[in-house]
């Protein structure tokens, strides 16, 4: 098993310009979760999924963030237009229902907006 | 509202020594709470659970002890060895949210030889 697997794993974009993150959960997970991590809040939930509906994005900050889950294998987290502030590493993770070992997450995106 | 805190945001600990890592929660509806550990460059990974009708947990080295009426957990490593540099997130997650897991801000711990 690869694990979940995430791209780009660094990503520098200009202010204004639109940016798109890549997730594959790992194959039967019936979770999938978006989280970003900054120094001053940690991890911070963005959306997740359950069978590809999204179940709560309440974490997302504004209308320029979208994710999307179209298949079991595939989410994105689109950021459009893009802001210095958005700059943080965005990690996905999957998990199967009911599970008490928590999530597997992918190694990140390290996102830059200058 | 941050409803897990980690209020160290660093800890340094000399090799053989124990560390304590210390999480409070405020929603007293949490049941289970989770201990990730992150290295620089990758995800984190999954290190140890309880569940709240336990007030102890043991894996090897790592120990989670649960104080409900304090709403604090708190992660014991012994003996805290370099390899254990990393950050430690605390997560806490109730019936009614799925799957879905609250973290705390993480804390950096720094083992040194």
């Amino acid at each position: 098993d690869a694990g979940v697997i995430q791209s780009p794993r660094h990503e520098v974009t200009e202010m204004g310009q639109e940016v798109t993150l890549r997730c594959k959960p790992i194959s039967g997970h019936d979770y999938l979760f978006w989280y970003r991590q900054t120094m001053m809040r940690g991890l911070e939930l963005l959306i997740y999924f359950n069978n590809n509906v999204p179940i709560d994005d309440s974490g997302m900050p504004e209308d320029r963030f979208s994710a999307k889950m179209p298949n079991a294998s595939f989410s994105t987290l689109k950021i459009q237009p893009s802001e210095p502030r958005d700059s943080a590493v965005y990690f996905c993770a999957s998990s199967p229902a009911g599970s008490n070992y928590g999530y597997t997450f992918g190694s990140g995106t390290r996102l830059t907006v200058v | 509202d941050q409803q897990v805190k980690q209020n160290s945001p660093s800890l340094s600990v000399q090799e053989g020594r124990i560390s304590i890592l210390n999480c409070d929660y405020t929603n007293s509806m949490f049941d289970y709470f989770l201990w990730y550990k992150k290295y620089p460059a990758e995800g984190p990974t999954f290190l140890i659970s309880i569940s709240s009708i336990k007030d102890k947990n043991e894996d090897g080295r790592f120990t989670v002890f649960l104080n409900k009426s304090a709403k604090h957990l708190s992660l014991h490593i012994v003996p805290s060895q370099p390899g254990d540099s990393a950050v430690y997130f605390c997560a806490a997650t109730r019936p009614e949210y799925g799957n879905k897991l609250v973290f705390g801000a993480g804390t950096i711990l720094r083992v040194k030889s």
